[in-house]
Protein backbone atom coordinates (compact mmCIF):
# COMPACT_ATOMS: atom_id res chain seq x y z
CA UNK A 1 0.00 0.00 0.00
CA UNK A 2 1.42 3.25 -1.19
CA UNK A 3 2.08 5.74 1.74
CA UNK A 4 1.40 9.31 1.22
CA UNK A 5 4.12 12.10 3.95
CA UNK A 6 2.39 15.23 4.12
CA UNK A 7 2.95 18.66 6.44
CA UNK A 8 1.28 18.28 9.37
CA UNK A 9 0.34 22.32 9.19
CA UNK A 10 0.12 24.97 7.41
CA UNK A 11 -0.88 28.91 7.51
CA UNK A 12 -1.67 30.83 5.01
CA UNK A 13 -3.85 34.45 4.88
CA UNK A 14 -7.15 35.17 2.90
CA UNK A 15 -6.59 35.82 -1.28
CA UNK A 16 -3.13 33.84 -1.02
CA UNK A 17 -2.74 30.68 -3.03
CA UNK A 18 -1.87 27.82 -1.21
CA UNK A 19 -0.08 24.81 -2.18
CA UNK A 20 -0.12 21.84 -0.04
CA UNK A 21 2.34 19.43 -1.13
CA UNK A 22 2.14 15.04 -0.24
CA UNK A 23 5.04 12.71 -1.00
CA UNK A 24 4.30 9.02 -2.32
CA UNK A 25 7.50 7.53 -2.96
CA UNK A 26 5.87 3.68 -3.65
CA UNK A 27 2.47 4.58 -5.82
CA UNK A 28 1.75 1.37 -7.94
CA UNK A 29 1.00 2.61 -11.67
CA UNK A 30 -2.16 1.88 -11.49
CA UNK A 31 -2.95 4.29 -8.36
CA UNK A 32 -4.64 7.48 -8.38
CA UNK A 33 -4.15 10.45 -6.20
CA UNK A 34 -6.84 11.69 -4.38
CA UNK A 35 -7.40 14.66 -2.06
CA UNK A 36 -10.08 15.29 0.28
CA UNK A 37 -10.88 18.39 2.87
CA UNK A 38 -12.64 17.47 5.69
CA UNK A 39 -13.77 20.17 8.76
CA UNK A 40 -14.76 19.41 12.18
CA UNK A 41 -17.23 17.16 12.74
CA UNK A 42 -17.90 16.75 8.90
CA UNK A 43 -17.11 13.67 6.95
CA UNK A 44 -14.36 14.24 4.63
CA UNK A 45 -15.25 16.03 0.87
CA UNK A 46 -13.85 14.67 -2.20
CA UNK A 47 -11.90 17.75 -3.77
CA UNK A 48 -9.85 16.56 -6.81
CA UNK A 49 -8.43 12.97 -8.30
CA UNK A 50 -5.86 12.87 -10.91
CA UNK A 51 -3.49 10.42 -12.29
CA UNK A 52 -0.35 12.36 -13.79
CA UNK A 53 0.69 16.11 -15.40
CA UNK A 54 -2.02 18.62 -14.32
CA UNK A 55 -5.98 18.30 -13.66
CA UNK A 56 -8.29 21.56 -12.90
CA UNK A 57 -11.43 21.74 -11.35
CA UNK A 58 -13.42 24.83 -10.05
CA UNK A 59 -12.18 24.13 -6.66
CA UNK A 60 -8.51 23.29 -6.71
CA UNK A 61 -6.02 22.46 -9.49
CA UNK A 62 -3.80 19.13 -8.91
CA UNK A 63 -0.20 18.98 -10.11
CA UNK A 64 1.82 15.75 -10.84
CA UNK A 65 5.44 15.60 -12.06
CA UNK A 66 6.14 12.76 -14.50
CA UNK A 67 7.74 10.29 -11.99
CA UNK A 68 4.40 10.64 -10.05
CA UNK A 69 6.15 10.48 -6.82
CA UNK A 70 4.59 13.31 -5.03
CA UNK A 71 2.15 15.75 -5.91
CA UNK A 72 0.69 19.23 -5.08
CA UNK A 73 -2.95 20.23 -4.41
CA UNK A 74 -3.46 24.39 -5.52
CA UNK A 75 -6.06 26.15 -3.63
CA UNK A 76 -6.14 30.13 -5.33
CA UNK A 77 -7.26 32.62 -3.48
CA UNK A 78 -8.22 30.86 -0.11
CA UNK A 79 -10.64 32.38 2.19
CA UNK A 80 -11.60 31.72 5.58
CA UNK A 81 -13.67 28.64 5.01
CA UNK A 82 -10.83 26.38 3.81
CA UNK A 83 -9.66 26.44 6.67
CA UNK A 84 -9.53 22.54 7.67
CA UNK A 85 -7.71 19.32 7.45
CA UNK A 86 -6.35 18.09 3.52
CA UNK A 87 -5.59 14.42 2.88
CA UNK A 88 -3.70 12.83 0.13
CA UNK A 89 -4.62 9.52 -0.89
CA UNK A 90 -2.79 7.03 -3.10
CA UNK A 91 -4.69 3.92 -4.51
CA UNK A 92 -6.67 2.40 -7.31
CA UNK A 93 -9.93 2.02 -7.42
CA UNK A 94 -10.69 -1.65 -6.61
CA UNK A 95 -11.33 -1.37 -3.10
CA UNK A 96 -11.94 1.12 -0.10
CA UNK A 97 -9.73 -1.35 1.87
CA UNK A 98 -6.98 0.05 0.10
CA UNK A 99 -7.28 3.23 0.84
CA UNK A 100 -5.54 4.90 3.71
CA UNK A 101 -6.02 8.39 5.22
CA UNK A 102 -2.72 9.93 6.84
CA UNK A 103 -2.51 12.33 9.19
CA UNK A 104 -3.52 14.96 6.74
CA UNK A 105 -2.39 18.70 6.40
CA UNK A 106 -4.35 21.07 9.12
CA UNK A 107 -4.57 24.37 7.12
CA UNK A 108 -5.48 27.32 9.11
CA UNK A 109 -6.50 30.76 6.93
CA UNK A 110 -6.16 33.86 9.01
CA UNK A 111 -7.51 37.14 7.85
CA UNK B 1 -29.15 13.72 -5.71
CA UNK B 2 -29.18 13.84 -1.89
CA UNK B 3 -26.34 13.18 0.15
CA UNK B 4 -25.11 10.13 2.16
CA UNK B 5 -27.38 10.30 5.23
CA UNK B 6 -26.50 8.68 8.50
CA UNK B 7 -28.56 8.00 11.83
CA UNK B 8 -28.76 8.74 14.11
CA UNK B 9 -25.95 11.89 14.16
CA UNK B 10 -25.53 11.60 18.11
CA UNK B 11 -25.41 8.57 20.50
CA UNK B 12 -24.61 7.70 24.23
CA UNK B 13 -24.73 4.74 25.21
CA UNK B 14 -22.67 2.72 28.41
CA UNK B 15 -20.20 0.44 28.55
CA UNK B 16 -21.40 -2.84 27.66
CA UNK B 17 -24.23 -1.82 25.62
CA UNK B 18 -24.88 -2.41 22.01
CA UNK B 19 -25.52 -0.26 19.04
CA UNK B 20 -26.67 0.15 15.36
CA UNK B 21 -25.61 2.46 13.08
CA UNK B 22 -27.68 3.62 9.89
CA UNK B 23 -26.48 4.51 6.50
CA UNK B 24 -28.49 5.84 3.66
CA UNK B 25 -26.08 6.02 -0.05
CA UNK B 26 -26.32 8.30 -2.36
CA UNK B 27 -29.48 7.13 -4.72
CA UNK B 28 -27.53 4.80 -7.16
CA UNK B 29 -25.02 4.20 -5.52
CA UNK B 30 -24.35 0.06 -4.83
CA UNK B 31 -20.78 0.31 -2.63
CA UNK B 32 -21.10 1.37 1.12
CA UNK B 33 -17.90 1.55 3.36
CA UNK B 34 -17.88 2.44 6.82
CA UNK B 35 -14.70 4.46 8.71
CA UNK B 36 -14.13 4.80 12.44
CA UNK B 37 -12.53 8.44 13.25
CA UNK B 38 -10.52 9.30 16.40
CA UNK B 39 -8.10 11.80 17.46
CA UNK B 40 -5.25 9.49 18.19
CA UNK B 41 -5.76 6.65 15.41
CA UNK B 42 -7.45 9.53 12.79
CA UNK B 43 -9.92 7.44 9.62
CA UNK B 44 -9.53 3.79 9.89
CA UNK B 45 -11.60 1.75 7.55
CA UNK B 46 -13.88 -0.99 8.93
CA UNK B 47 -16.02 -2.80 6.32
CA UNK B 48 -16.62 -2.38 2.44
CA UNK B 49 -19.73 -3.55 1.31
CA UNK B 50 -20.79 -3.92 -2.51
CA UNK B 51 -24.24 -5.47 -4.08
CA UNK B 52 -24.83 -6.83 0.00
CA UNK B 53 -21.70 -8.56 0.25
CA UNK B 54 -19.02 -7.72 2.39
CA UNK B 55 -16.02 -7.70 0.62
CA UNK B 56 -13.54 -6.63 2.68
CA UNK B 57 -12.67 -5.86 6.49
CA UNK B 58 -10.19 -3.53 8.33
CA UNK B 59 -8.34 -4.57 11.04
CA UNK B 60 -11.01 -4.78 14.13
CA UNK B 61 -12.23 -6.93 16.84
CA UNK B 62 -15.63 -8.84 15.92
CA UNK B 63 -17.69 -6.66 17.82
CA UNK B 64 -17.89 -4.64 14.96
CA UNK B 65 -20.13 -6.23 11.90
CA UNK B 66 -22.49 -4.59 9.42
CA UNK B 67 -24.40 -5.45 6.62
CA UNK B 68 -25.85 -3.95 3.32
CA UNK B 69 -29.38 -4.56 1.95
CA UNK B 70 -31.11 -4.94 -1.27
CA UNK B 71 -31.58 -1.15 -1.30
CA UNK B 72 -27.52 -0.51 -0.66
CA UNK B 73 -28.59 1.02 2.59
CA UNK B 74 -26.21 -0.43 5.53
CA UNK B 75 -25.86 -0.62 8.64
CA UNK B 76 -23.33 -1.63 11.39
CA UNK B 77 -23.25 -2.76 14.39
CA UNK B 78 -20.82 -2.48 17.49
CA UNK B 79 -21.69 -4.90 20.12
CA UNK B 80 -20.05 -5.02 24.20
CA UNK B 81 -19.15 -1.11 23.50
CA UNK B 82 -15.78 -0.03 25.58
CA UNK B 83 -14.93 3.24 26.08
CA UNK B 84 -12.14 2.90 23.37
CA UNK B 85 -15.30 3.31 20.50
CA UNK B 86 -15.91 6.50 21.77
CA UNK B 87 -15.30 7.83 17.81
CA UNK B 88 -17.42 9.93 14.93
CA UNK B 89 -18.81 6.93 12.54
CA UNK B 90 -18.48 7.63 9.22
CA UNK B 91 -20.52 6.27 5.86
CA UNK B 92 -18.96 6.78 2.59
CA UNK B 93 -20.61 5.48 -0.87
CA UNK B 94 -19.66 5.30 -4.31
CA UNK B 95 -21.45 4.39 -7.69
CA UNK B 96 -19.36 1.26 -8.32
CA UNK B 97 -16.54 -0.17 -6.75
CA UNK B 98 -15.10 1.63 -3.74
CA UNK B 99 -12.16 3.54 -4.38
CA UNK B 100 -10.89 6.94 -3.63
CA UNK B 101 -13.99 8.38 -4.84
CA UNK B 102 -16.20 8.45 -2.01
CA UNK B 103 -18.86 10.34 -1.08
CA UNK B 104 -19.14 10.80 3.07
CA UNK B 105 -21.78 10.98 4.77
CA UNK B 106 -21.90 13.47 8.24
CA UNK B 107 -20.78 10.59 10.73
CA UNK B 108 -22.08 9.88 14.21
CA UNK B 109 -21.07 10.80 16.90
CA UNK B 110 -20.80 7.67 19.51
CA UNK B 111 -20.09 8.61 22.95
CA UNK B 112 -19.19 5.80 25.46
CA UNK B 113 -19.60 5.92 28.99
Amino acid sequence: LAKTTQPISMDSYEGQEVNITCSHNNIATNDYITWYQQFPSQGPRFIIQGYKTKVTNEVASLFIPADRKSSTLSLPRVSLSDTAVYYCLVGDDSSASKIIFGSGTRLSIRP
Amino acid sequence: KAGVTQTPRYLIKTRGQQVTLSCSPISGHRSVSWYQQTPGQGLQFLFEYFSETQRNKGNFPGRFSGRQFSNSRSEMNVSTLELGDSALYLCASSEGLAGETQYFGPGTRLLVL
